[in-house]
């Protein structure tokens, strides 16, 4: 499978900690996505970092992209309870024409 | 500005009944995707329609058609439902070029008894 896999599968965290979740992928990528999903809600598309990008940010959000590890970082900065969601990364290869493969995502809980 | 919108929010099916489950995008995009997602799992792909007037099987399209009405909708049926098929879809659309993030809908919450 060309799935991506993230990880920690799930990670509690105290408001006003950072939090890092880690995705990797097995096969050369043209770009790689990174979703929030809170619970019982559809998907929103957080940040998109290119083959030949190593680190891009949006706001509290940092992500890096290590094509040689075929791995990627999201870091949320200063966390509140309202990042409490799960976290997708989704991988665009480039003989897929657009179609994206999504991970089974890091649950992500903030305690007050 | 609506999104995605995904029409029912929920249903309940009885084994070998056959419903339509709808999905409408309001941004002129070119692509649509239809995903389910299990429990505690990620999405796998069903079906997606690169451009108005063209479907392609995804990961899992066995037990379920689409059809792409216009560049707005994008609807997924089934035609004989199984418990098997008990799982959130999820309807999504993107400009269809490789730079473009997905706009998801809310989901169709399916129990198939």
């Amino acid at each position: 499978s060309q799935q991506g896999e993230e990880d920690p599968q799930a990670l509690s965290i105290q408001e006003g900690e950072n939090a890092t979740m880690n995705c990797s992928y097995k096969t050369s990528i043209n770009n790689l996505q990174w979703y929030r999903q809170n619970s019982g809600r559809g998907l929103v598309h957080l940040i998109l970092i290119r083959s030949n990008e190593r680190e891009k940010h949006s706001g509290r959000l940092r992500v890096t992209l290590d094509t040689s590890k075929k791995s990627s970082s999201l870091l949320i900065t200063a966390s509140r309870a309202a990042d409490t969601a799960s976290y997708f990364c989704a991988t665009r290869y480039n003989t897929n024409a657009g179609k994206s493969t999504f991970g089974d995502g890091t649950t992500l809980t903030v305690k007050p | 500005n609506a999104g995605v919108t995904q029409t029912p929010k929920f249903q309940v099916l009885k084994t070998g009944q056959s419903m339509t489950l709808q999905c409408a995008q309001d941004m002129n995009h070119n692509s649509m995707y239809w995903y389910r997602q299990d429990p505690g799992m990620g999405l796998r792909l069903i079906y997606y329609s690169a451009s108005e007037g063209t479907t392609d099987k995804g990961e899992v399209p066995n037990g379920y058609n689409v059809s792409r009405l216009n560049k707005r909708e994008f609807s997924l049926r089934l035609e004989s439902a199984a418990p098997s098929q008990t799982s959130v879809y999820f309807c999504a659309s993107s400009e269809g070029n490789f730079e473009s993030g997905y706009t998801f809908g809310s989901g169709t919450r399916l129990t198939v008894v």
